[in-house]
């Protein structure tokens, strides 16, 4: 069975401060893992993904995320944080079943950034 | 042009009642989802068709019956609705294997 585990339900930081979400997952299977974002009354979206090959990803808005497969851990990182970050993050772990994806998604965590 | 789109956004009724929610896609997607989001934000997955065929059916009470007339639209009955039903429910979609979902802007259902 795949779990995923954020360990922060809020993280409060101020603008152009660092920001670490911290995510852990479990699978007995092979590990594809993605963060969504959530803005307010909106549907989900993909912040980035890793799926294989390099453990660093990147989005086009500057966060990072890296897979740690001996800490089990996908934390998604941004070096400065604006205004417009604010929303919820969800960390989700992907199973695919006959052309179907199976995302089993945290808890999410609150990010509020302020000035 | 909205990619997946879902209707009502809003809709509030008493419990016992049967309702439907709509979703609709113009991505050319051969899957399409349903997720619940509860008051505490947390996403499970309740239902997938790969076109039109059900694939995942988590553990849903049978009062839920998704139908999906085509590949563009995958729609959510609810029967007898309980005040537990109150909830967001998300319409998604993707194409092939762990690809990214598309979701739409969800469906708040308050059941009074």
């Amino acid at each position: 069975a795949q779990s995923v585990t954020q360990l922060d339900s809020q993280v409060p930081v101020f603008e152009e401060a660092p920001v670490e979400l911290r995510c852990n997952y479990s699978s007995s299977v092979s590990v594809y893992l993605f963060w969504y974002v959530q803005y307010p009354n909106q549907g989900l979206q993909l912040l980035l993904k890793y799926l294989s090959g390099s453990t660093l990803v990147e989005s086009i808005n500057g966060f990072e995320a890296e897979f740690n497969k001996s800490q089990t851990s996908f934390h998604l990182r941004k070096p400065s944080v604006h205004i417009s970050d604010t929303a919820e993050y969800f960390c989700a772990v992907s199973g695919a079943i006959q052309g179907a994806q199976k995302l089993v998604f945290g808890q999410g965590t609150r990010l509020t950034i302020n000035p | 042009d909205t990619a997946v789109s879902q209707t009502p956004k809003y809709l509030v009724t008493q419990m016992g009642n049967d309702k439907s929610i709509k979703c609709e896609q113009n991505l050319g997607h051969d899957t399409m989802y349903w997720y619940k989001q509860d008051s505490k934000k947390f996403l499970k997955i309740m239902f997938s068709y790969n076109n039109k065929e059900l694939i995942i059916n988590e553990t849903v009470p049978n009062r839920f019956s998704p139908k999906s007339p085509d590949k563009a639209h995958l729609n959510l009955h609810i029967n007898s609705l309980e005040l537990g039903d109150s909830a967001v429910y998300f319409c998604a979609s993707s194409q092939g294997d762990y690809s990214p979902l598309h979701f739409g802007n969800g469906t708040r259902l308050t059941v009074t």
